[in-house]
């Protein structure tokens, strides 16, 4: 079955440093991937998908991710990190038509 | 704000109470969505919606019944629920049939508390 994983339920960066937050997939055929963030008391916003071509996709708030095909993985990376920037991530990938399966959530906390 | 619209914000029940979650959304959307959030749990996909009719049903129990009497509004309408049925409701829109790749926009949720 298609699924996705992220390891870690949390991720500590200071201010001004890059950030990864991990996610591997587990997919038949090619894979969609989706990252999504919630902040605080809000609903999912879309960041970015990964669909074909290049496997450094560029998304919303300076995020990116790089599609690894040999390692099955998807992470997400920004350069330089925001306390704004704090909020639960979702990795997410196509199971069929309108079927999106998400990650359990990796929770960024940025310090100033 | 992403267009999509969830009330009410908060809701507590009694597990013998009737009440209605409702989602609209302003996007000119044909597919909408419920998800159920739990803590340290994926995101459940519930049911799913096109063009008013209902294309997905992801074996949720019935006491969770689902009405959806246009493509800009969606209601999920609760009954006889149980404390593991407390959770933040989140209700999702998309452009359709589009493709697999399209991206769903998402309200803000009902939090759920079942007492």
């Amino acid at each position: 079955a298609q699924s996705v994983a992220q390891p870690e339920d949390q991720v500590n960066v200071a201010e001004g440093n890059p950030l990864t937050v991990k996610c591997t997939y587990s997919v038949s055929g090619n894979p969609y991937l989706f990252w999504y963030v919630q902040y605080p008391n809000r609903g999912l916003q879309f960041l970015l998908k990964y669909i074909t071509g290049d496997n450094l996709v560029k998304g919303s708030y300076g995020f990116e991710a790089e599609f690894n095909k040999s390692q099955t993985s998807f992470h997400l990376k920004k350069p330089s990190a925001l306390v704004s920037d704090s909020a639960l991530y979702f990795c997410a990938t196509n199971t069929g038509f309108q079927k999106l399966v998400f990650g359990t959530g990796t929770r960024l906390l940025v310090s100033p | 704000e992403t267009g999509v619209t969830q009330t009410p914000r908060h809701l507590v029940m009694g597990m013998t109470n009737k009440k209605s979650l409702k989602c609209e959304q302003h996007l000119g959307h044909n597919a909408m969505y419920w998800y159920k959030q739990s803590a340290k749990k994926p995101l459940e996909l519930m049911f799913v919606y096109n063009f008013k009719e209902q294309t997905e049903n992801n074996s949720v129990p019935s006491r969770f019944s689902p009405e959806c009497p246009n493509s800009s509004h969606l209601f999920l309408h609760l009954h006889t629920l149980q404390p593991e049925d407390s959770a933040l409701y989140l209700c999702a829109s998309s452009p359709s049939e589009a493709a697999t790749n399209e991206k769903l926009f998402f309200g803000s949720g009902t939090q759920l508390s079942v007492l």
